[in-house]
């Protein structure tokens, strides 16, 4: 199925650094969604994105909405140990009856 | 408000068995996903429900997997009989509607076939 482009893969941080991944896609997306997967648990919704151009923060987490509608990133803020996990985009694709896409993850890792 | 409930968290069985898993959507949710997630990949959407109906269900392997949302609330996600690829972790998740909305995740269940 078709999938959406995330990067990094993966990415080594030190503790208070900021942390900064994006997903591109092919064609018109008319939602993002931006999650967080802890091991063992389902994923976590931070933070949606209705608009192209939008752009939303929780807390330490930024992400905004492509102004061409085929991409969005994700910064996080002053990283901290509890932000280790994966990181998934998610979107809403206009040209395949809004079927939800995902990216393959962003795995964050603090180094000690 | 309650999340997304899904059963059973852990299962092993063995390669050729049965197994079924259940889930209930977060109330007043209209669609309803099925994902099999395999380690260390993204979610990949296996069904899609809107109300009791199927949207999309074009990555469900029909000929072992079958599932059910009858009464357009809970459902169950069939595997007869499972192979060894099917070890996963598989999540459900409901939306409010499909299209412009947030999907929210139960904990999903880990499947191990022996």
């Amino acid at each position: 199925g078709q999938q959406l482009n995330q990067s990094p893969q993966s990415m080594f941080i030190q503790e208070g650094e900021d942390v900064s991944m994006n997903c591109t896609s092919s064609s018109i997306f008319n939602t993002w969604l931006w999650y967080k997967q802890d091991p063992g648990e389902g994923p976590v919704l931070l933070i949606a994105l209705y608009k192209a151009g939008e752009l939303t923060s929780n807390g330490r987490l930024t992400a905004q909405f492509g102004i061409t509608r085929k991409d969005s990133f994700l910064n996080i803020s002053a990283s901290i140990p509890s932000d280790v996990g994966i990181y998934f985009c998610a979107g809403h694709d206009m040209d395949s009856n809004y079927q939800l896409i995902w990216g393959a993850g962003t795995k964050l890792i603090i180094k000690p | 408000e309650a999340g997304v409930a899904q059963s059973p968290r852990y299962k092993i069985i063995e390669k050729r068995q049965s197994v079924a898993f259940w889930c209930n959507p977060i109330s007043g949710h209209a669609t309803l996903y099925w994902y099999q997630q395999i380690l260390g990949q993204g979610p990949k959407l296996l069904i899609q429900f809107q109300n009791n109906g199927v949207v999309d269900d074009s990555q469900l392997p029909k000929d072992r997997f079958s599932a059910e949302r009858l009464k357009g609330v809970d459902s169950t996600l069939k595997i007869q009989p499972a192979k060894l690829e099917d070890s996963a972790v598989y999540l459900c998740a409901s939306s409010l509607d499909r299209g412009r909305t947030e999907a929210f995740f139960g904990q999903g269940t880990r499947l191990t076939v022996v």
